[in-house]
């Protein structure tokens, strides 16, 4: 059974649209990531949500806006897309125990390549 | 700004040899230090997490922690060509809760056979 899964794991469409990507983890975990890895392989925390409230939101624009139904999903929207959105997007999760060390590791899935034409 | 440090490399290193790869992190109250492993095209893959100074060995790989420092390292033994990947140091800084990852560039690695 896959972790962590992303769909779709390739996304190409034009400078403009709207688009979706789609994350679940069958972990159990409750905190759940959206990484973005440039072009350069340089991965950025965008944003984490525990227990479906938003933890962090790193400077990323307003025209990203995350959405978790429940703990085992977070999806990722983007409106307005732009050149400079075409990226891999990760999704990971993570199960963090208090005063419990280690715990923090996060689980990536398979990633969604997204090209902006 | 909380940064994380890499040489990008490539390093090159013959089959049958040790692999060390070096990170440093600007935090000093960074908590918990994760190396990950990738291949071009798929996803991070943990390999090991460290929190206490000193070593910490997994098989062939061993992370090594100086908080002192401020230096996380990741020693790989009888390097295969199957070890040729980029690998990551991230950093947690606050040890828990739903922070991200800080990450560093990446080393690429190259073993020769």
């Amino acid at each position: 059974d896959t972790a962590v899964s992303q769909t779709p794991k390739y996304l190409v469409t034009q400078m403009g649209n709207d688009k979706s990507i789609k994350c679940e983890q069958n972990l159990g975990h409750d905190t759940m990531y959206w990484y973005k890895q440039d072009s350069k392989k340089f991965l950025k925390i965008m944003f984490s949500y525990n227990n479906k409230e938003l933890i962090i939101n790193e400077t990323v624009p307003n025209r990203f806006s995350p959405k978790s139904p429940d703990k085992a999903h977070l999806n990722l929207h983007i409106n307005s897309l732009e050149l400079g959105d075409s990226a891999v997007y990760f999704c990971a999760s993570s199960q963090w125990l208090a005063g419990d060390l280690g715990t923090d590791t996060q689980y990536f899935g398979p990633g969604t390549r997204l090209t902006v034409l | 700004q909380k940064e994380v440090e890499q040489n990008s490399g490539p390093l090159s290193v013959p089959e049958g040899a040790i692999a060390s790869l070096n990170c440093t992190y600007s935090d000093r109250g960074s908590q918990s230090f994760f190396w990950y492993r990738q291949y071009s095209g798929k996803s991070p893959e943990l390999i090991m997490f460290i929190y206490s100074n000193g070593d910490k060995e997994d098989g062939r790989f061993t992370a090594q922690l100086n908080k002192a420092s401020q230096y996380v390292s990741l020693l790989i033994r009888d390097s295969q060509p199957s070890d040729s990947a980029t690998y990551l140091c991230a950093v947690n800084h606050s040890g828990g809760g739903a922070d991200g990852l800080t990450f560093g560039k990446g080393t690429h690695l190259i073993i020769q056979p």
